[in-house]
């Protein structure tokens, strides 16, 4: 059974970069058929998907934030990551991780959530 | 780019029945997965690919997806179904998933 766990600051200032990492256990990010994914919530609001990456390094974004974002995996220490620079109070959020099983379109299984703070 | 849109509330009385639509062009012919989140905790899925249930997800829980709305419903509702339930499509012309808008289940 996959198990995630985000990890990162909690406030991050205006104009600087966000970094989160998704540590991931109960199975090998090498090699493995997933797809390693981060979703974000903002208060009271509802779910945005960020992007995913595969551990061949492959990845993809979504439209909105694609130029702003990078996602990266590290397969040696199991773990993948999220950037997110220039942030804005507006990318105050929850930040998951979660995971698509290669062939599927669903998310099935997701960390516990962070949350990032966007604030001077 | 696709959007899927959902009724921001929806409220039932306890042992009656919920419907949580959510509407997107041509979404039947789309997967759709079904999402609880409770507050202060991760999404769960609760129904995937139109009308299939995870274990351990009770039989109360079922969708349907046709033309272009798609339907969660929950039956016998009790107070532990009180939660926000999202929809979710992958839409492969842009390689995006998207989320419905969200939809608040409160047991009256």
């Amino acid at each position: 059974q996959l198990q995630l766990q985000e990890s990162g600051p909690g406030l991050v200032k205006p104009s600087e970069t966000l970094s989160l990492t998704c540590i991931v256990s109960g199975g090998s990010i090498r090699g493995s058929s997933y797809y390693w994914g981060w979703i974000r919530q903002p208060p009271g609001r509802g779910l945005e998907w960020i992007g995913n990456i595969y551990y061949t390094g492959s990845t993809y974004y979504n439209p909105s934030l694609k130029g702003r974002v990078t996602v990266s995996v590290d397969t040696s220490k199991n773990q993948y990551s999220l950037r997110l620079p220039s942030v804005t109070a507006a990318d105050t959020a929850v930040y998951y991780c979660a995971t698509v099983k290669e062939g599927a379109t669903l998310f099935g299984s997701w960390g516990q959530g962070t949350l990032v703070t966007v604030s001077s | 780019s696709y959007e899927l849109t959902q009724p921001p509330s929806v409220s039932v009385a306890p042992g009656q029945t919920a419907r949580i639509t959510c509407g997107g062009n041509d979404i039947g012919s789309k997967s759709v997965h079904w999402y609880q989140q409770k507050p202060g905790q991760a999404p769960v899925l609760v129904v995937y690919y139109d009308t299939k249930r995870p274990s351990g997800i009770p039989e109360r829980f079922s969708g349907s997806n046709s033309g272009n709305t798609a339907t969660l419903t929950i039956t016998r509702v009790d107070a532990g179904d009180e939660a926000d339930y999202y929809c979710q499509v992958w839409e492969s012309k842009i390689d995006h998933y998207v989320f419905g808008t969200g939809t608040k289940v409160s047991v009256l």
